[in-house]
């Protein structure tokens, strides 16, 4: 079955520790997306990627870094969590731009 | 530049009634449009979409929605909620210029009375 996977679905990490969020598609998709939501805030996007080694920042500016190895995977990292990273993250994937996102359930990062 | 505006933050609804959740948005051209459903917790679900054709698009869940080129409008209808319609919703906007970015409005929360 298609889908896109995000692990964990909730994480919990102290100040100053390196964390990656994953994002798996299965669906082939070539371009993938990382949102950040807040509570009752609108989605903002961070980073995203139309292919293979190929990467940009979104219109949020952000401290995490993406990568984009290979089609199916595209993870996130921060290299030192501070508590101004606690949020959701949504990742995403499409095909063409006229048939919408398929997102992730999310990863809920609390910094402490 | 294109944006999206949901006028309603909340929403309250009884259940069986009707529901319309407002959504404009500004872009030069006509632009893609989506809705998409938020259950507390979950990653977002696509409701339906438009892009080219009749103005009047059926989604999933009984959820239909107008494209008016004139109000620059894209509402979500429902005729009858149902208890498990609870949710957050998003407008979301896409250009047709080739970059594939969504923009998204600052989401709608349904609550359902019983």
């Amino acid at each position: 079955e298609a889908d896109i996977y995000q692990t964990p679905r909730y994480l919990v990490i102290g100040t100053g520790k390196k964390i990656t969020l994953e994002c798996s598609q299965t669906m082939g998709h070539d371009k993938m997306y990382w949102y950040q939501q807040d509570p009752g805030m609108e989605l903002h996007l961070i980073h995203y990627s139309y292919g293979v080694n190929s990467t940009e920042k979104g219109d949020l500016s952000s401290e995490s870094t993406v990568s984009r190895i290979r089609t199916e995977h595209f993870p996130l990292t921060l290299e030192s969590a501070r508590p101004s990273h606690t949020s959701q993250y949504l990742c995403a994937s499409s095909d063409r731009g006229s048939y919408g996102y398929t997102f992730g359930s999310g990863t809920r990062l609390t910094v402490v | 530049a294109q944006s999206v505006t949901q006028p309603d933050i909340h929403i309250t609804v009884s259940e069986g009634a009707s529901l319309e959740l407002r959504c404009n948005y500004s872009y030069g051209a006509t632009p893609y449009l989506f809705w998409y459903v938020q259950s507390p917790g979950q990653g977002l679900q696509l409701l339906l979409k438009y892009f080219s054709g009749d103005t009047l698009v059926q989604g999933i869940k009984g959820f239909e929605a107008e494209f008016k080129r004139s109000q620059s409008s894209f509402n979500l209808r429902k005729p009858s909620v149902h208890w498990s319609d609870a949710a957050e919703y998003f407008c979301a906007v896409g250009t047709t210029s080739g970059t594939y970015k969504y923009i998204f409005g600052t989401g709608t929360r349904l609550k359902v009375l019983a």
